[in-house]
């Protein structure tokens, strides 16, 4: 199986613009997803594909795939943004899923 | 309104043996593939297992291969982990999760919507 390697923390001045990556080789040829999740609840799916929101999303969430790296970018951070945030592929194979460790985001 | 309720969780020792459901509505339950992820106390997420729309393919995580059967029943909207041989290390939120896929693009697709998860804790 693959890997998909994230940053553990990072933090962001309330307003400010955060970038959170996700690296994998499997990512040059899949998208990543990715999920918010705050304490005690089920993770929410917040961008998939190469730029898509779910409705409820809101627009300062962006994704963007360079290489072998996808980014999740949160323009303007507000305070309730604060979470784990967790992106997902598919593995080399491309019949198994796996999940990046966490970034846990901190807005100060 | 599409809803997934996890349920089956509980407290068994090792080597013992729990069956998860996963009750589907709200959606054309026959038309997606299922994923059951899990997460341990304080840890991050971790796929486990998926199941195709008529049951055809069926994939494991090499950490519960052998000991987990996933299995679904689409006429009652239903979706199941048989864990068996269970270890301390199975401890975790057992979630149940609907895939989605973008037609249009390759290479895109999706958890989008999660159940409420149930407690599985292993420990004499």
């Amino acid at each position: 199986s693959s890997e998909l390697t994230q940053d553990p923390a990072v933090s962001v001045a309330l307003g400010q613009t955060v970038r959170i990556t996700c690296q994998g080789d499997t990512l040059r040829s899949f998208y990543a997803s990715w999920y918010q999740q705050k304490p005690g609840q089920a993770p929410v799916l917040a961008i998939y594909g190469k730029n898509n929101r779910p409705s409820g999303i809101p627009d300062r969430f962006s994704g963007s795939r360079s290489g072998n790296t996808a980014s999740l970018t949160i323009t303007g951070a507000q305070a309730e943004d604060e979470a784990d945030y967790y992106c997902d592929s598919r593995d080399s194979s491309g019949n198994h899923r796996v999940f990046g460790g966490g970034t846990k985001l901190t807005v100060l | 309104e599409v809803q997934l309720v996890d349920s089956g969780g509980g407290l068994v020792k090792p080597g013992g043996s729990l069956r998860l459901s996963c009750a589907a509505s709200g959606f054309n339950f026959n038309s997606y593939s299922m994923n059951w992820v899990r997460q341990a106390p304080g840890k991050g997420l971790e796929w486990v297992s998926s199941i195709s729309t008529s049951s055809s393919y069926r994939y494991y995580a090499d950490s519960v291969k052998g000991r987990f059967t996933i299995s679904r029943d689409n006429a009652k909207n239903s979706l199941y982990l048989q864990m068996n041989s269970l270890r301390a290390e199975d401890t975790a939120v057992y979630y149940c999760v609907r895939e989605d896929t973008d037609t249009t693009v390759a290479g895109v697709d999706y958890f989008d919507y999660w159940g409420q998860g149930t407690l599985v804790t292993v420990s004499s």
